[in-house]
């Protein structure tokens, strides 16, 4: 089993859409979690931070259930400019110190008119 | 100008040649990081060091090596490069949880 795993897609909708994506990890004792973008060929930055109380940041949506151990994004109002491949990463401490971030394969999207 | 900057962007190289990637940050972070991307299998950590005199093997470091020459400086070598590692690497410095990411080096072995 990978240690995060996400639909691949691509997702194709339609400018003003709503679409969701999910991830799992495997790992439980993962500390925190986030989504990165990454455009076409182009370095990931970071989207936002995930909480397990849900955290929205515009038309963006994060939510982790730690029971489940699933993290979704929503992107509500679907823009052209959203079009990307969204990964979902996971991070753990690792022992002595430091961290270890883990990146799922990533979700493209894809918002035409 | 970026904070994370890798060079060289894009390399052709032929089997067997030693080849060296370098990058360095503005950011003044002591984490740094060596990922590569391939399709279909994401991003997978090659190396990464904590500081200057830290080095740590990621999950799939045969094949590479590395050298943090100072807090700003980490540079990736093949030394002796072969056609599967083909592939998108990328450099990021980390400060706590969050990452940036250099442009990236596209590399091509034939």
């Amino acid at each position: 089993r990978k240690e995060v795993e996400q639909d691949p897609g691509p997702f194709n909708v339609p400018e003003g859409a709503t679409v969701a994506f999910n991830c799992t990890y495997s790992n439980s004792a993962s500390q925190s979690f986030f989504w990165y973008r990454q455009d076409c060929r182009k370095e990931p930055k970071l989207l936002m931070s995930v909480y397990s109380s849900g955290n929205e940041d515009g038309r963006f949506t994060a939510q982790l259930n730690r029971a489940s151990q699933y993290i979704s994004l929503l992107i509500r109002d679907s823009k052209l400019s959203d079009s990307a491949t969204y990964l979902c990463v996971v991070n753990e401490i690792l022992t002595g110190g430091g961290n270890k971030l883990t990146f799922g394969t990533g979700t493209q999207l894809k918002v035409e008119l | 100008d970026a904070d994370v900057t890798q060079t060289p962007r894009n390399r052709i190289t032929k089997t067997g040649k030693r080849i060296m990637l370098e990058c360095s940050q503005t950011k003044g972070h002591d984490r740094m990081y060596w990922y590569r991307q391939d399709p279909g299998l994401g991003l997978r950590l090659i190396y990464y060091s904590f500081d200057v005199k830290d080095i740590n093997k990621g999950e799939i470091s045969d094949g590479y090596s590395v050298s943090r020459q100072a807090q700003a400086k980490f540079s990736l070598s093949l030394e002796s490069a072969i056609p599967n590692q083909t592939a998108l690497y990328f450099c990021a410095t980390g400060a706590k949880n969050i990452q940036y990411f250099g442009a990236g080096t596209r590399l091509s072995v034939l």
